[in-house]
């Protein structure tokens, strides 16, 4: 199926360290939104943008709606050691009987050392 | 926030055997489920969308016959994996939308390994 191409595939910082990771797509989504997953859990919203050129702050992360409506970014600040997990984006597009299916990028494993 | 109960949260079953796996929604109704399929440190995969009543939409190269979904109400979608082979051992999400289809919210998952 479709993906994302989500990057970088793995981060390894240290704590205190900002963090940024992008997602982009050939195609256009209505909504892109931001994931995060822990080990055998499902994926938690972080951050949703509805809108083109959208910049939308959840504590300490920040995700922009590219103008192109084609890419996001996901900035975390200040890293501490409870941010690892996987991030994935996602695109949605609002279709008919599909109720807004997501696709999703390739994830970015964080990792950050105290 | 709104609630989706996956159930079981893992299961290990002998190949040839199905496995039943419930997506809830416990606090909306959900008109739209999706199924997902992710494999270890990999993206989510969508496997199916169901609507509420009627057939679900397979994404291309998922099996409709070996993964069978049933969404018979508004608060219960259930994804069966058929005659289970160790090939579809995989961690299997579920997600519900709103009315409307504002918000999308995903089930904790459900392991399967197959022997």
């Amino acid at each position: 199926g479709q993906q994302l191409n989500q990057s970088p595939q793995s981060m390894f910082i240290q704590e205190g360290e900002d963090v940024s990771m992008n997602c982009t797509s050939s195609s256009i989504f209505n909504t892109w939104l931001w994931y995060k997953q822990e080990p055998g859990e499902g994926p938690v919203l972080l951050i949703a943008l509805y809108k083109a050129g959208e910049l939308t702050s959840n504590g300490r992360l920040t995700a922009q709606f590219g103008i192109t409506r084609k890419d996001s970014f996901l900035n975390i600040s200040a890293s501490i050691p409870s941010d690892v997990g996987i991030y994935f984006c996602a695109g949605q597009r609002h279709l008919y009987n599909q109720g807004g299916k997501l696709i999703f990028g390739q994830g970015t494993e964080l990792s950050v050392k105290p | 926030g709104a609630v989706v109960s996956q159930h079981p949260s893992w299961v290990i079953c002998k190949s040839g055997t199905s496995v039943k796996i419930e997506c809830r929604s416990l606090d909306f109704q959900a008109t739209t489920m999706f199924w997902y399929r992710q494999f270890p440190k990999k993206s989510l995969m969508l496997m199916a969308t169901s609507n509420e009543g009627s057939k679900a939409t397979y994404e291309q190269g998922v099996e409709k016959d070996k993964f069978l979904i049933n969404h018979a109400s508004l608060t219960l979608s259930t994804l069966t994996v058929t005659s289970a082979h160790p090939e579809d051992s995989s961690f299997y999400i579920c997600s519900a939308s709103t009315q409307g289809n504002e918000k999308l919210f995903f089930g904790s998952g459900t392991q399967l390994s197959v022997l």
